[in-house]
């Protein structure tokens, strides 16, 4: 069964903790981003991956880190550094540049 | 000016109409092109991919305007199911060039 996924689904923090999202792929993808959606708008590309032990800074990576040391796996930590961390958080992957992505079904976080 | 932009709705429309929407892109060497549906609070779901000679997957045609640097999705005879958010993406040659449009919401009522 193949796919992405993302855990946990809802995730609730104090301001000031780090927090790290979950998000693994079984489709042997070479690219893998963190988007963040907030409510009414568009997605925004955090962090992108094109392969294993490298990966990019997006539009909006003030405030977050990632990690790429496997293939299948891509965690986005949202650390206490972003001012506006409560938002729905979207993991995709692709076969490469280029091409079409496949979403994993989203964290939500909210930070009081 | 942004890179891909879409008239954001809400597109109110009976079921069994056809309804299109456009969405326009700023870069000439844009090279692939595609639709996606998100429901409320849920993730992006890829619809179809816009070729240039222009494809139809059953009640949905997308089409590509080069010349006019858009792309269109129609849909014919619309569901209740339907309604979505439609959001098209861009992707330009070189780095990770990929360009979400802010969606189309469309609401198709009984």
């Amino acid at each position: 069964d193949g796919g992405i996924t993302q855990s946990p689904k809802y995730l609730f923090r104090k301001e000031g903790q780090n927090v790290t999202l979950s998000c693994e792929q079984n489709l042997n993808h070479d690219a893998m981003y963190w988007y963040r959606q907030d409510p009414g708008q568009g997605l925004r590309l955090i962090y992108y991956s094109q392969i294993v032990n490298d990966f990019q800074k997006g539009d909006i990576a003030e405030g977050y880190s990632v990690s790429r040391e496997k293939k299948e796996s891509f965690p986005l930590t949202v650390t206490s550094a972003q001012k506006n961390p409560t938002a729905f958080y979207l993991c995709a992957s692709a076969p490469g540049q280029g091409y079409e992505q496949y979403f994993g079904p989203g964290t939500r976080l909210t930070v009081t | 000016r942004k890179e891909v932009e879409q008239d954001p709705g809400p597109f109110n429309v009976p079921e069994g109409a056809t309804v299109a929407f456009n969405c326009t892109y700023s870069n000439s060497a844009s090279q692939s092109f595609f639709w996606y549906r998100q429901d409320c609070r849920k993730e992006p779901k890829l619809l179809m991919s816009v070729y240039s000679s222009g494809n139809e997957d059953g009640r949905f045609t997308a089409q590509l305007n080069r010349a006019s640097q858009y792309i269109s999705l129609l849909i014919r005879d619309s569901k209740l199911s339907d309604s979505a958010t439609y959001l098209c993406v861009v992707i330009q040659t070189g780095a990770n060039n990929l360009f979400f449009g802010t969606g189309t919401r469309l609401t198709v009522i009984p």
